[in-house]
């Protein structure tokens, strides 16, 4: 099993739509979230943090759920520009130290 | 203020070649991780540096090794390349003790074809 788990898809949806990324980890200890942005041929780079209490951030919004050991993300109004990967990141140990542990990423593509 | 930089960032090598990668961190960051990623698949870690040593490694074989400088610039070495070494190797730049809200930052990367 995998140590963090996302749906590759690609998940195609037209412009304006509400789009939802899940994504488990299986390491309990796991102490920090983040859900990061890859586009194609490109570096990840940091979307959001993931808390507990839920983050939003304009359009995106964050969860996590530590009892069952599961992330998600919500895309709200998709815009032809959110078409990338959507990888889920878990750390172990401190943010600072600890190894990021990337899921497979998921890909979206937002059509017109 | 510069970001994490990264050098080659394209090159083409043979089977059972050596290859040389190379990472200058974001100003300020004296911690550098390197990652692997094949293609359709999310990155891999590989090891860590923190002044200049070693810090923690993953799942890699011995083939695969490197170094941090005094000016915290690091190398990812990686020898008797084989087919499947082919892939986007990352360079990410963090601070140790940076508090709970330091970014890692991640460079452009260097894309390996081995043939």
């Amino acid at each position: 099993r995998k140590e963090v788990e996302q749906d590759p898809g690609p998940f195609n949806v037209p412009e304006g739509a509400t789009v939802a990324f899940n994504c488990t980890y299986s390491n309990s200890a796991s102490q920090s979230f983040f859900w990061y942005r890859q586009d194609c041929r490109k570096e990840p780079k940091l979307l959001m943090s993931v808390y507990s209490s839920g983050n939003e951030d304009g359009r995106f919004t964050a969860q996590l759920n530590r009892a069952s050991q599961y992330i998600s993300l919500l895309i709200r109004d998709s815009k032809l520009s959110d078409s990338a990967t959507y990888l889920c990141v878990v750390i172990y140990g401190s943010g600072n130290t600890g190894k990021l542990i990337f899921g497979q990423g998921t890909t979206l593509q937002v059509k017109p | 203020d510069a970001g994490v930089t990264q050098s080659p960032t394209h090159l083409i090598k043979t089977r059972g070649q050596q290859v040389t990668l190379r990472c200058s961190p974001k100003s300020g960051h004296d911690t550098v991780s390197w990652y692997q990623q094949a293609l359709g698949q999310g990155p891999q870690f590989i090891f860590q540096y923190y002044e200049e040593e070693e810090r923690q490694r993953g799942n890699f074989p011995d083939r695969f090794s490197g170094h941090q400088f005094p000016n915290y610039s690091s190398e990812l070495n990686v020898n008797a390349l084989l087919l499947g070494d082919s892939a986007l190797y990352l360079c990410a730049s963090s601070l140790t003790n940076g508090g709970s809200g330091n970014t890692i930052y991640f460079g452009e990367g260097s894309w390996l074809t081995v043939v």
